[in-house]
This record gives C-alpha cells, sequence and structure tokens, in this order.
C-alpha cells in the first residue's frame, strides 16, 4: 500500500511561533494536499500540489504557505501560528485526479 | 467553486437496520469523480468507493452508492449495518480534467451503529 509519512506526529507551540509540518510519500505520486480536520467542518483543503515546484491554493490557505521542493516532499508552514490553527493535519498523495488518495496518520498541532 | 454537502452531522442507527448517508454536491464541471472515505477512530481516512459513470451502482464491502448527476447526489447505502460500520464518512468530489487535481470533502457524517 502506498506510504505517507508525515512529521512530527504532535507539536505544541506557542502564539505567534512558527512551525513546519512535513509530509513524504515514496509512491512516485504526482499529487499532494494538505487537509485540516477539525468537528463539524470535515476535511479543509488548505493546499495542494501537482508536482515539484507547483502549487495551487486550496480553500482555507490564510495564514499557511506551502512549498513542494521534491516529488516525494510536501512542506506546510506556519509562520505566525494562531490558537485557532489548533487542528489534526492531514497530508494526502495520489497518482492522478480519478484516483484513491493516501493519507498519512496525521499531525496534530496544538497552539497556546 | 466545488462543493459537497453532507447533510446529516450524527447518524444513530441500530444493528442490523440500513443506513442512508447523504451526499449533495455543486460543480461547474463535467469531468468529475466522486468517493466515499471512511475514518476510524484515530485512524486515517480511506477509500471506502468511488465512481465516475452516472446511474452506475458502485458496490464495495456491504455499501452501495449511484452517482445522479441529474440531482447532484451521491448517497451511501446499506441494507443491514455492523457494530462495525461505526465510523466518520466523507463524500468528496473530484476535479479530473485538466492538471488541478483539486479534491473537495464534505463535513463529514459520524456513523454510530448501536445494539
Amino acid at each position: 500500500e502506498a506510504a505517507v509519512t508525515q512529521s512530527p506526529r504532535n507539536k505544541v507551540t506557542v502564539t505567534g511561533g512558527n512551525v513546519t509540518l512535513s509530509c513524504r510519500q515514496t509512491n512516485s505520486h504526482n499529487y499532494m494536499y494538505w487537509y485540516r480536520q477539525d468537528t463539524g467542518h470535515g476535511l479543509r483543503l488548505i493546499h495542494y500540489s501537482y508536482g515539484a515546484g507547483n502549487l495551487q491554493i486550496g480553500d482555507v490557505p490564510d495564514g499557511y504557505k506551502a512549498t513542494r521542493t521534491t516529488q516525494e516532499d510536501f512542506f506546510l508552514l506556519l509562520e505566525l501560528a494562531s490558537p485557532s490553527q489548533t487542528s489534526l493535519y492531514f497530508c494526502a498523495s495520489r497518482g492522478h485526479p480519478n484516483t484513491e488518495v493516501f493519507f498519512g496518520k496525521g499531525t496534530r498541532l496544538t497552539v497556546v | 467553486g466545488d462543493s459537497v454537502t453532507q447533510t446529516e452531522g450524527l447518524v444513530t442507527v441500530t444493528e442490523g437496520l440500513p443506513v442512508m448517508l447523504n451526499c449533495t454536491y455543486q460543480t461547474a464541471y463535467s469531468d468529475v469523480a466522486f468517493f466515499w472515505y471512511v475514518q476510524y477512530l484515530n485512524e486515517a481516512p480511506k477509500l471506502l468507493l468511488r465512481s465516475s459513470t452516472d446511474n452506475k451502482r458502485t458496490e464495495h464491502q456491504g455499501f452501495h452508492a449511484t452517482l445522479h448527476k441529474s440531482s447532484s447526489s451521491f448517497h451511501l447505502q446499506k441494507s443491514s449495518v455492523q457494530l462495525s460500520d461505526s465510523a466518520l464518512y466523507y463524500c468528496a468530489l473530484a476535479y479530473t480534467g485538466g492538471l488541478s487535481g483539486k479534491l473537495t470533502f464534505g463535513e463529514g457524517t459520524q456513523v454510530t451503529v448501536i445494539s
């Protein structure tokens, strides 16, 4: 099965702090995604990418930057973290828009 | 933009009885595919079933769904639920034309099966 690895799995930071969430997939997938999951809101798309160097804006991008450095690696950056960004973050990848997306195990971020 | 609506946030159903989870969507595109994902407690979401063909029934693990473009719906059904079906269920829409690959999820429906 396709492998998507997220790090760290848990992170606590202070308001105003910098945070980088990492995601690596070893499936040779073109597409990678960052979602946040919150009760009552489901999975909301932050940013996504269809290849190295490409970045697409999702539905809730405010306060987030992302960078796809290689085919395998996709990073989510919070440069001035706020308590509203406390959430469970999922990275996902897939080879083609018509196919299954595979999720990482998630990163739980707490901003205090 | 694209949107997916799941009207029930919480569904409680008795073991052995049927369940239907509603999913409707809005999109300006014709090149789209639809998915149902299931997420068990403390796990990542995983694919339950998918479809891109109008009026064709898709089945997996006892669940089935039929895409109806005329009503913009992709409801999920099961005729007899089990305790192990308790989970969070997501409907999703993917744009398949061009390079974009945007994948939009609904708000999710939490299903609790009771004995």
